[in-house]
């Protein structure tokens, strides 16, 4: 079965601090991969996604990146962090190719002080 | 332009009743998928069901069941009998033909009251 993976699952670091989030899957070969935020009480915003190694589509201008440095490894980074980056960072997948329904990891709770 | 839109915002009920989430979605493809996830406290997004745009049958899995309908472009929710442990952030969400992006509706938080 397939299973996906997310660390640290707490995190806190001060503004102008570099991040890295990383989230792989097992189980599964050549998945889309995607990293959204959620804002305290708010919707879903898609930041990034990965139909395939090296390939990363942005959705958001703004301070983060995105790496797939292997297929089912996907890292979210920043070089300096801002206060406004603090949120609920989640990690998908979804079978590659096809319509199918996307699956969540536990998510990182970032804050920035 | 696609669009997915969660009027409620938050609803209430008391334990054991029914309730109804609202999904209206905009699309000109005529090739989608709809999708409901579940948000408990603890953060991590359910997958609850898939429909594809070819098969507006019903679906009743438990307490849960979904409304499918083309004509009104919505796709609702309905808990019957709700309980505690429903409690949580409900998402609809759109994925159509030629792009990899879910577009997800703001949510619906539903609190259900012992």
């Amino acid at each position: 079965s397939q299973t996906i993976h997310q660390w640290p699952a707490t995190l806190v670091q001060p503004v102008g601090s570099p991040l890295s989030l990383e989230c792989t899957v097992e189980g599964t070969s050549n998945p889309n991969l995607y990293w959204y935020r959620q804002a305290a009480g708010r919707g879903l915003q898609l930041l990034f996604y990965s139909v395939g190694i090296g390939q990363i589509s942005s959705e958001v201008p703004q301070n983060l990146s995105a790496s797939r440095p292997q297929d089912r490894q996907f890292i979210l980074s920043s070089k300096k962090l801002l206060l406004s980056d603090s949120g609920f960072y989640l990690c998908a997948w979804s079978v590659g190719g096809i319509f199918n329904e996307q699956f969540f990891g536990p998510g990182t709770r970032l804050t920035v002080l | 332009a696609q669009k997915v839109t969660q009027a409620q915002t938050e609803i209430s009920v008391v334990e054991k009743e029914d309730v109804t989430l609202d999904c209206v979605y905009e699309t000109r493809d005529t090739t989608y998928y709809l999708f409901w996830y579940k948000q408990p406290p603890s953060g991590e997004l359910v997958f609850l069901i898939r429909r594809n745009s070819f098969d507006e049958q019903n679906e009743i899995s438990g307490r849960y069941s979904w409304n499918f309908q083309k004509s009104t472009s919505s796709f609702n929710f309905t808990i019957t009998a709700s309980q505690v442990v429903d409690s949580a952030v409900y998402f609809c969400a759109l994925r159509t033909s030629g792009t990899y992006k879910y577009i997800f509706g703001t949510g619906t938080r539903l609190k259900v009251l012992a």
